[in-house]
């Protein structure tokens, strides 16, 4: 099936330093890209929607100026996570599709911490 | 508004049958998923229902009714290693993916 790559899997960072966090489509295009985060025992929250080429949708309540989504190609996706602090620590995954594909593919998370 | 509805957590015995249920409200709907996370991992993907009836996948099946706004997700054969949460989300017509809490299903020996 086909593949969603996410890095890194695990970072650890100090208050008010950017961390950046890559999805990659390996083996389809990836028209539409997802962010989520997930607090430990809650469900997916969608944070953002990117379109390739095209600004990212955000979510309410979601800063567009601290979590920054890049969707520079159909198979790569970023979010950088800029000043980040402790409340920022969480579980960030991605997730693509293709409306060809008619699924959804995650990948593997990034869990972040903040110290 | 767009709303799913799941129970929060259900308890079922090793090698039984369990029933997961699902009940969606969106604007517009392209179909319903079912993933599976365990504890500290990313969801995988269990099932992909757009038209009416059951989708067999071995030991999962999947069912829904359009008319009803419902679906369920029924584990037969249960094993420890199914505990897990399950997702239901639903596909709206700009094709968002609404999703539900999760089921924590717990599996007993």
């Amino acid at each position: 099936g086909a593949v969603v790559s996410q890095h890194p899997s695990w970072v650890i960072c100090k208050s008010g330093t950017s961390v950046k966090i890559e999805c990659r489509s390996l083996d389809f295009q990836a028209t539409t890209m997802f962010w989520y985060r997930q607090f430990p025992k809650q469900s997916l929250m969608l944070m953002a929607t990117s379109n390739e080429g095209s600004k990212a949708t955000y979510e309410q309540g979601v800063e567009k100026d601290k979590f920054l989504i890049n969707h520079a190609s159909l198979t790569l996706s970023t979010l950088t996570v800029t000043s980040a602090h402790p409340e920022d620590s969480s579980f960030y995954i991605c997730s693509a599709s293709s409306r060809a594909a008619g699924e959804l593919f995650f990948g593997e998370g990034s869990r972040l911490t903040v110290l | 508004g767009q709303n799913i509805d799941q129970p929060t957590e259900m308890t079922a015995t090793e090698g039984a049958i369990v029933q997961i249920n699902c009940t969606y409200q969106t604007s517009g709907f392209n179909g319903l998923f079912w993933y599976q996370q365990h504890a500290g991992e990313a969801p995988t993907f269990l099932s992909y229902n757009v038209l009416d009836g059951l989708e067999e996948k071995g030991r999962f099946s999947s069912f829904l009714s359009r008319s009803k706004g419902y679906s369920y997700l029924l584990l037969k054969e249960l094993q420890m290693k199914d505990s897990a949460s399950y997702l239901c989300a639903a596909l709206d017509s700009n094709y968002q993916l609404i999703w539900g809490a999760g089921t924590k299903l717990i599996i007993k020996p």
